[in-house]
């Protein structure tokens, strides 16, 4: 089984500036990464996913996430934000093999973004 | 977008009443799952599809069952509904390695 643990519930950043999320996991058996974004009464979006290669996963909008083995860590970070960034991101994990015929996620708790002006 | 939708959006029940939600996808992927979510939890799984009544329990499958006759309908009952139940209910469906969420239905049990 996998859990995850995000750190911070709640994350106020002004405008521009950096950001981190932080992510913890633990699991017995190799695992898959995502971070997902949940818009205001919207479902969730896949923002960036970690499977193998390259341990730096970047997403379309400026989002980054590095893969940290050792750390068990998978830390999402963007240089400067926006006000549409604010949101709520969740970090989830899947064993990276269909065993039991699933691919089911574990969702961390979620870490709430709200962007300053 | 993931062609997924949950129906209804939002209902209000009594308690002890049983109700049904819809997801339905365009998809033709084979997995599928059924999470609610509430404050403070992020999103925990109910019940989870790995094929045609191919079905097992998650985390939080007390009080729910499902069932999936076709591929692209996976409907989650509550069998006999309790204040505890009111949440935002998300339907998922997944690839290999991507999960599509459907837009959520909110139900208040009262």
């Amino acid at each position: 089984a996998q859990s995850v643990t995000q750190l911070d519930s709640q994350v106020p950043v002004f405008e521009e500036a950096p950001v981190e999320l932080r992510c913890n996991y633990s699991s017995s058996v190799s695992v898959y990464l995502f971070w997902y974004v949940q818009y205001p009464n919207q479902g969730l979006q896949l923002l960036l996913k970690y499977l193998s290669g390259s341990t730096l996963v970047e997403s379309i909008n400026g989002f980054e996430a590095e893969f940290n083995k050792s750390q068990t860590s998978f830390h999402l970070r963007k240089p400067s934000v926006h006000i549409s960034d604010t949101a709520e991101y969740f970090c989830a994990v899947s064993a990276a093999y269909s065993g039991a015929g699933s691919y089911q996620l574990t969702f961390g708790k979620g870490t709430k973004l709200s962007v300053i002006p | 977008d993931a062609g997924i939708t949950q129906s209804p959006r939002h209902k209000v029940t009594e308690t002890g009443t049983p109700v049904t939600l819809r997801c339905h996808q365009t998809e033709n992927h084979r997995y599928m799952y059924w999470y609610r979510q509430d404050p403070g939890h992020g999103l925990r799984l109910i019940h989870y599809s790995y094929g045609v009544k191919d079905t097992d329990k998650g985390e939080v499958s007390d009080g729910y069952s499902v069932s999936r006759s076709k591929t692209e309908d996976f409907l989650l009952t509550l069998e006999s509904a309790t204040s505890s139940q009111t949440s935002v209910y998300f339907c998922a469906t997944q690839n290999h390695d991507e999960a599509f969420f459907g837009q959520g239905t909110r139900l208040t049990v009262v």
